[in-house]
């Protein structure tokens, strides 16, 4: 079964850093590019972060870009989303998601929730 | 900076009637990157359609979507109950993902 599943999320006060962590299975991940997408409570999608297959391609949304670092391991089919001086409105669930040929996401996971609130 | 306009916001009908919803882009975009989702309260987001028209594995076929360059449309063309739910359109332009910002279809 292919599987994305996402961890690493919590309860954090502004200005601090959290690592969410992306572990994929059942497909050959060193062959796919993936995004980071997330959910604000009650709101709508936001694209967040893209990292191609071999990882020397990366995007960020503005909203996080100089704050937000992704990377990827394809020995261990990780991806990771190094988030640092957060906001409160980073609150939101974030989601790992593959990426296909014509930038449509096929697979998705559960999502991990992040809280920033002092 | 593409911007993606879902409508209606809310849509509300009864089992067995046909959903229209729409999505248009603030400019031409190629009907290969525009995909559609769907997405039920407290679950991940679900592929329905890519490449404009295309339905994604184990899609039903009463789900189907049209249109090219600004506007484009996903159809149920008879609602089932588990259709209830949030849909979002989605688009990729000069290394940027965009998604509207959802349309709720509703059980009337």
């Amino acid at each position: 079964e292919v599987r994305l599943v996402e961890s690493g999320g919590g309860l954090v006060q502004p200005g601090g850093s959290l690592r969410l962590s992306c572990a994929a299975s059942g497909f050959t991940f060193s062959s796919y590019s993936i995004n980071w997408v997330r959910q604000a409570p009650g709101k709508g999608l936001e694209w967040v972060s893209f990292i191609s297959n071999t990882g020397n391609t990366i995007y960020y949304a503005d909203s996080v870009k100089g704050r937000f670092t992704i990377s990827r391991d394809n020995a261990n089919n990780s991806l990771y989303l190094q988030m640092n001086s957060l906001r409160t409105d980073d609150t939101a669930v974030y989601y790992c998601a593959r990426v296909r040929t014509n930038y449509y996401m096929d697979v998705w996971g559960k999502g991990t929730t992040v809280t920033v609130s002092s | 900076e593409i911007v993606l306009t879902q409508s209606p916001g809310t849509l509300s009908l009864s089992p067995g009637e046909r959903a229209t919803l729409s999505c248009r882009a603030s400019q031409s975009i190629s009907s290969s990157y525009l995909a559609w989702y769907q997405q039920k309260l407290g679950q991940a987001p679900r592929l329905l359609i890519y490449g404009a028209s295309s339905r994604a594995t184990g899609i039903p076929d009463r789900f189907s979507g049209s249109g090219s360059a600004t506007d484009f449309t996903l159809t149920i063309s008879r609602l089932e109950p588990e259709d209830f739910a949030v849909y979002y359109c989605q688009s990729y332009d000069s290394s940027r993902w965009t998604f509207g910002q959802g349309t709720k279809v509703e059980i009337k």
